[in-house]
């Protein structure tokens, strides 16, 4: 069956630091990931989208890597803050092609704490 | 501003009494769609919709319905509410080719006694 699996329920670390959080998937050939910020009580917020040909992708302090081998993603915070605690969704559509979202399947996230 | 909004934030109710979760968005995309949030179980689709009048079944249909009469709104029906549906909901929308970039509502947290 489809699984999207991230690797920890609940990631420490301390302000500074690089916090490294992981989607692996099986069964399935997406053309694309998403990555996703959740507050608390609020709804996710897109963060960055890489593509099966892209090898990584960076946005400020935020790196993405894709490999589709391992069918692995990998979600990089350098300089971490306090202010980056919240829990932290891959995402994949399996139905892709269109370029259209139809049935975009979630992670059940990362919790990221960044200690001061 | 471009948004989503849920209505209501909070719901409690009682098991069978019917209820509506309305969802709109402003920024005319085609795409919406309803998810779940429960501890341990993430976000699962309940239901989606291409664009006006088509709609489809996502992994957890059972005991929902929705309708798709405007492209901005996509209300949420339970027509029978049970306990098992207490849970987190979200709408969420995304244009057409933007590869499925979500925009979620605040969402609203159903109890149902």
């Amino acid at each position: 069956s489809q699984k999207i699996e991230q690797n920890s329920e609940a990631l420490n670390i301390q302000e500074g630091k690089t916090a490294t959080l992981t989607c692996n998937y099986t069964n399935y050939s997406p053309a694309y990931l998403q990555w996703y910020r959740q507050d608390p009580g609020r709804g996710p917020v897109f963060l960055l989208l890489i593509r099966e040909n892209e090898k990584e992708k960076r946005k400020e302090r935020l790196k993405v890597t894709f490999d589709t081998t391992l069918k692995q993603s990998l979600f990089h915070i350098t300089a971490s803050q306090p202010a980056d605690s919240a829990t932290y969704l891959c995402a994949l559509d399996p139905s892709i092609s269109s370029g259209s979202a139809r049935q975009l399947t979630f992670g059940s996230g990362t919790q990221l704490t960044v200690l001061p | 501003e471009a948004q989503v909004t849920q209505n209501p934030r909070y719901l409690i109710t009682v098991t069978g009494k019917k209820l509506t979760v309305t969802c709109s968005q402003n920024m005319n995309h085609e795409y919406m769609s309803w998810y779940r949030q429960d501890p341990g179980l993430g976000l699962r689709q309940i239901y989606y919709s291409m664009n006006v009048e088509v709609t489809d079944k996502g992994d957890v249909p059972e005991g929902y319905k929705v309708s798709r009469k405007e492209k901005r709104n996509f209300p949420l029906i339970l027509e029978s509410p049970s306990p098992n549906q207490t849970s987190l909901y979200f709408c969420a929308s995304s244009q057409q080719g933007s590869l499925g970039k979500l925009f979620f509502g605040s969402g609203t947290q159903l109890s149902v006694l």
